[in-house]
């Protein structure tokens, strides 16, 4: 079936490190991917969003690569911090505007 | 402003009841989300409403489960009979028009199934 998916289930990053989150899709026909934050007992937060017209985005200190070629998206977050520790999801958008969620990726930050 | 707002944050109940869950939108956005999202998964679509109507309800998984949103802004979720396996986080989110611009998410009900 189809789905979108995630890497890795847990990231550890240092504090003020890089971080990378990936996303796998498996829909060609998505037009619109979303990345939400999500922290324990909250609804999740948006972050950044990309159409497949681009392949490339950037908030602050957050960028989205997308690679329609490979059904990838990334998100980097730049100088981690605690505050980012959370729980990631990446979403896309199918046909008839309904948004389908992966199973997100844990990240901890370390002092 | 105000984002979405859904009330009760948290709600028991028993097997069997009937359960309403409220989801107040932002104001002026046309479009409203409800999802499921139980421990450790992504939140999983349930219902889509743009303007009075459902446009897609595909995600309901049985007919115990209903939604309206009679003006257009809020919205009631409603299960009747529950059961244990309807436990879960209820969110709701609101959209400013539903395509291609994003969802904002409320913090959730809680519904807990004894």
């Amino acid at each position: 079936g189809e789905s979108v998916g995630l890497h890795l289930p847990t990231l550890s990053v240092q504090e003020g490190d890089n971080s990378i989150i990936n996303c796998a899709y498996s829909n060609s026909a998505s037009d619109y991917f979303i990345w939400y934050k999500q922290e324990s007992g909250k609804g999740p937060q948006f972050i950044i969003d990309i159409r497949s017209n681009m392949d490339k985005r950037q908030g602050q200190r957050v960028t989205v690569l997308l690679n329609k070629t490979v059904k990838h998206l990334s998100l980097q977050i730049a100088a981690t911090q605690p505050g980012d520790s959370a729980v990631y999801f990446c979403a896309e958008k199918r046909t008839g505007d309904k948004l389908i969620f992966g199973t997100g990726t844990r990240l901890q930050v370390f002092p | 402003g105000a984002g979405v707002s859904q009330t009760p944050s948290n709600k028991v109940t028993e097997k069997g009841k009937y359960v309403e869950l409220r989801c107040d939108p932002i104001s002026g956005h046309t479009a409203l989300y409800w999802y499921r999202q139980s421990l450790g998964q992504g939140p999983e679509f349930l219902i889509y409403f743009q303007g009075t109507g459902a446009a897609d309800d595909s995600g309901l998984p049985n007919d115990r489960f209903f939604a309206v949103r009679p003006e257009g802004s809020v919205s009631t979720l409603k299960i009747q009979r529950t059961e244990r396996g309807d436990s879960a986080v209820y969110l709701c989110a609101s959209s400013l028009t539903g395509s291609n611009s994003p969802l904002h998410f409320g913090n959730g009900t809680r519904l807990t199934v004894t």
